[in-house]
């Protein structure tokens, strides 16, 4: 398996609060991906990465923020979380970019 | 709008049987296409994808996939099921010029003893 960590695995907490969720890879890929992952809507992008410090929206990027001042490390921010971004994120990687080519084993987030 | 559908929530083969997951897509442009697998609790991981050539694309775990550009469909085929097979499948497209991809809502797949 590619060398991506997600943490934390798990996360609870309250509307309101902010929430840091860390993706951690040992193969050097120079892209990095946030999605999100629900019931009935397939996995949807939230924000990429193209290089340290460089960083993009997705599709869903509205309430959520990124910074990747390593290659390894992209942190995905909630600054005010809400009930709607209950749901499982998952960090992919990709050498070339354009497609995910592996993808860390998600954070199932809950917001109450 | 650039979109690709898995018209089927759900798909039960019983093992032994061949297997087809669907998939269709309306993309400008010359679209990548892919499949991706997830297993319970896991990320998803890459199968198979087309880029251009034979349409009959051959990939991870026994599984082909068949570019069709004239239905634009990506139908995921495997000739004999195995009940490991059990599992949420995904189409995804790349459209013809972007840099990326778009994710259909996934197939799950029960493979029966």
């Amino acid at each position: 398996d590619a060398g991506i960590t997600q943490s934390p695995r798990h996360k609870v907490t309250e509307t309101g609060t902010p929430v840091t969720l860390r993706c951690h890879q040992t193969e050097n890929h120079r892209y990095m991906y946030w999605y999100r992952q629900d019931p009935g809507h397939g996995l949807r992008l939230i924000h990429y990465s193209y290089g340290v410090k460089d960083t993009d929206k997705g599709e869903v990027s509205d309430g959520y923020s990124v910074s990747r001042s390593k290659t390894e490390d992209f942190l995905l921010t909630l600054e005010s979380a809400t009930s709607s971004q209950t749901s499982v994120y998952f960090c992919a990687i990709s050498e070339t970019g354009g497609e995910p080519q592996h993808f860390g084993d998600g954070t199932r987030l809950s917001i109450l | 709008a650039q979109s690709v559908a898995q018209p089927e929530d759900q798909v039960n083969v019983a093992e032994g049987n061949p297997l087809t997951v669907k998939c269709t897509y309306s993309v400008s442009g010359n679209p990548y296409l892919f499949w991706y697998v997830q297993y319970p609790n896991r990320g998803l991981q890459f199968l198979l994808k087309y880029i251009t050539g034979d349409n009959l694309v051959k990939g991870s775990y026994g599984f082909e996939a068949e570019f069709n550009k004239s239905q634009t469909s990506f139908h995921l085929k495997k000739p004999s099921a195995l009940v490991s097979d059990s599992a949420l499948y995904f189409c995804a497209v790349r459209p013809g010029g972007d840099d990326k991809i778009i994710f259909g809502k996934g197939t799950r797949l029960h493979i029966l003893p």
